[in-house]
């Protein structure tokens, strides 16, 4: 099947630990991207990465980091310098070069941080 | 920032009525998305309007696009419990600095009683 994974799907940290949260796609996407979505809200861009080795800042990218040395993966280090990680983290891909910017969503990683 | 903007908040109906949303942006578009997500999950793209369309169909999906009122209807006809889920609409502006960014609103929680 193809798809995004994310894992692992609740992720429990102490503040002051990064942590890595995983995405993975085999659906050949260029493009790929990580959103934070707090309760009730909508969802904010953090890193958006429109191909392999390189990548931009969304609105929100203060306190995390990103990579993509592959084109299947795209892993958020969320670092101590967030002031407040605990969210609900979700992956996603889109084919770039269209018109329709159509984004497929991973099933996301609850993370908390005490 | 956020571009869209759901109204209403919340909306709780019973099953064979009719759902509607509304969805306001504030900037000119390239088009406009809903995405639907079960509590806990990913979201799911559910229909794609472009700028030159006025409404669009997809199965018991009604979608409207007034871009000289910068708004957006979603109708779910003949709503089925399985439609409980939160919908966020979306919009995807096309340049230099935005391309492949979507900007979501903060969603219509939608909760269809048997």
């Amino acid at each position: 099947d193809g798809g995004i994974t994310q894992s692992p799907k609740y992720l429990f940290r102490k503040e002051g630990q990064n942590v890595t949260l995983s995405c993975e796609q085999n659906l050949n996407h260029d493009a790929m991207y990580w959103y934070r979505q707090d309760p009730g809200q909508g969802l904010r861009l953090i890193y958006y990465s429109q191909i392999v080795n390189d990548f931009q800042k969304g609105d929100i990218a203060e306190g995390y980091s990103v990579s993509r040395e592959k084109k299947e993966s795209f892993p958020l280090t969320v670092t101590s310098a967030q002031k407040n990680p605990t969210a609900f983290y979700l992956c996603a891909s889109s084919i770039p070069g269209t018109a329709s910017y159509e984004q497929y969503f991973g099933p996301g990683t609850r993370l908390t941080v005490t | 920032s956020q571009q869209g903007e759901e109204d209403p908040q919340a909306l709780s109906i019973q099953e064979g009525e009719n759902a509607t949303m509304n969805c306001s942006y504030k900037t000119s578009i390239n088009n406009l998305q809903w995405y639907r997500q079960n509590s806990g999950r990913g979201l799911v793209h559910l229909i794609l309007i472009r700028s030159n369309e006025r409404e669009k169909h997809s199965g018991r999906l009604r979608v409207t696009l007034d871009t000289s009122k910068k708004s957006s209807s979603l109708l779910i006809t003949a709503s089925r419990a399985a439609d409980t889920a939160s919908y966020f609409c979306a919009t995807a502006r096309i340049t230099t600095d935005s391309w492949g960014k979507l900007q979501f609103g903060a969603g219509t929680q939608v909760v269809v009683t048997p």
